[in-house]
This record gives structure tokens, C-alpha cells and sequence, in this order.
């Protein structure tokens, strides 16, 4: 699968919308664009995917530039159990390769 | 409904030791996956199961690691002769039909394996 790139970190005020970057710029075709979550002590939490278009649904927003090398997760107003580590991860959409390739992803702190 | 399950949720051993460390996914998820996560980074892949049938091993580190889904649900990851080295978060997911991708993968809370 392609690489990501991903800022260490990020801190938002609550109620304030919390913009995420995430880079690929090696992307293919049949990549899909996954984000996930890790709260602190948890396993991971699916967020949004996406492959061309922008995506919206009761967690986030996702917005995925024109020439799909880069796209950022939008959460519109960030509370206190937004702050987690956001994965942002390219899926290979063919057969034979299932699994998820994670990277440090970004560590949100979210200031009450 | 419920969610996946891992038990226990915390071992301790001793270095040399034999563990096992079980998988409860969603019913009727037909893939399944263990991953490990040391402190500080991301999830790694260790092996994926399609059904009762270990689809994809290439991530388990050496031998002394092994899974197995003898009836296509639970699943048991064992680990022989335990080195500190191994001590990180297991993980577990289980998705439904692989071949409908794109998929969500499910996460279990995890097993802390820490190794003295």
C-alpha cells in the first residue's frame, strides 16, 4: 500500500472545528482513503473512507483534493472525546491484500 | 450488539513462557485479523484469516508465533517461548465479506502481554 503523511501532532479548542491533514502523493487509482481512530487505551475506530469524492457522515467530514494527493478529515466541532490518535491509511481495493498498513498517525489534543 | 472480544485483557509472563491470547469477533464477520502495537506507534499486520483458513501470515515475526480459527469464528494467537521483545497490544478485527471492499475493520479493546 502507498504512504501517508501525517503531522505528529495537533491540538484544537472544544467546540471549535479541527481540520486533520493527511499527504499521498503516490496514491494510486484503486486506493481508497481510510481514516481511523485509537482513543487512549482502545483499539482502533473506523472513521470515514472515501475514494474520489468528499464523504460526510455523523463522525466527520472527509475532503479529498482534486488530484487525490492529499485529503483532511474535517470533525466540525471537536469535544474532549475527539482527543485520540487519527490514522490516516490508503487501501488497496483488489483482492489479496486486506489488511491495514498504519503509521504514527496524528496525536489530537483537545484544549476544554 | 457486541462488539469484538479479546481475552484476557492483561497477561503478564515470564520470559520462555507459552501464552494464548483469544479473539471473540462480530458474528458473522468472516475475516479476522491480529495485529500487534508496541508503545508509541501504529498497529502492525500479523496474520489474517478468511474464514477457518490463515489467508495472509506474512506479518507473524518468526515461528514461535501461530494463530489459528478452527471453526471460523474464535480465534487463538499463541506465542511459544516468550522473549520481552514480544511484550506490546495485541489486537484483534473482524469485517464482513472481504470481496465487497472497501471494508471496516471492527477492533477489539486489545491484550497487554507484558513479558518479565
Amino acid at each position: 500500500d502507498a504512504k501517508t503523511t501525517q503531522p505528529n501532532s495537533m491540538e484544537s479548542n472544544e467546540e471549535e472545528p479541527v481540520h486533520l491533514p493527511c499527504n499521498h502523493s503516490t496514491i494510486s487509482g484503486t486506493d481508497y482513503i481510510h481514516w481511523y481512530r485509537q482513543l487512549p487505551s482502545q483499539g482502533p475506530e473506523y472513521v470515514i473512507h472515501g475514494l474520489t469524492s468528499n464523504v460526510n457522515n455523523r463522525m466527520a467530514s472527509l475532503a479529498i483534493a482534486e488530484d487525490r494527493k492529499s485529503s483532511t478529515l474535517i470533525l466540525h466541532r471537536a469535544t474532549l472525546r475527539d482527543a485520540a490518535v487519527y490514522y490516516c491509511i490508503l487501501k488497496y481495493s483488489g483482492a489479496g491484500s486486506y489488511q491495514l498498513t498504519f503509521g504514527k498517525g496524528t496525536k489530537l489534543s483537545v484544549i476544554p | 450488539g457486541a462488539g469484538v472480544s479479546q481475552t484476557p485483557s492483561n497477561k503478564v509472563t515470564e520470559k520462555g513462557k507459552y501464552v494464548e491470547l483469544r479473539c471473540d469477533p462480530i458474528s458473522g464477520h468472516t475475516a479476522l485479523y491480529w495485529y500487534r502495537q508496541s508503545l508509541g506507534q501504529g498497529p502492525e499486520f500479523l496474520i489474517y484469516f478468511q474464514g477457518t483458513g490463515a489467508a495472509d501470515d506474512s506479518g507473524l515475526p518468526n515461528d514461535r508465533f501461530f494463530a489459528v480459527r478452527p471453526e471460523g469464528s474464535v480465534s487463538t494467537l499463541k506465542i511459544q517461548r516468550t522473549e520481552r521483545g514480544d511484550s506490546a497490544v495485541y489486537l484483534c478485527a473482524s469485517s464482513p465479506d472481504v470481496s465487497r471492499a472497501p471494508y471496516e475493520q471492527y477492533f477489539g479493546p486489545g491484550t497487554r502481554l507484558t513479558v518479565t
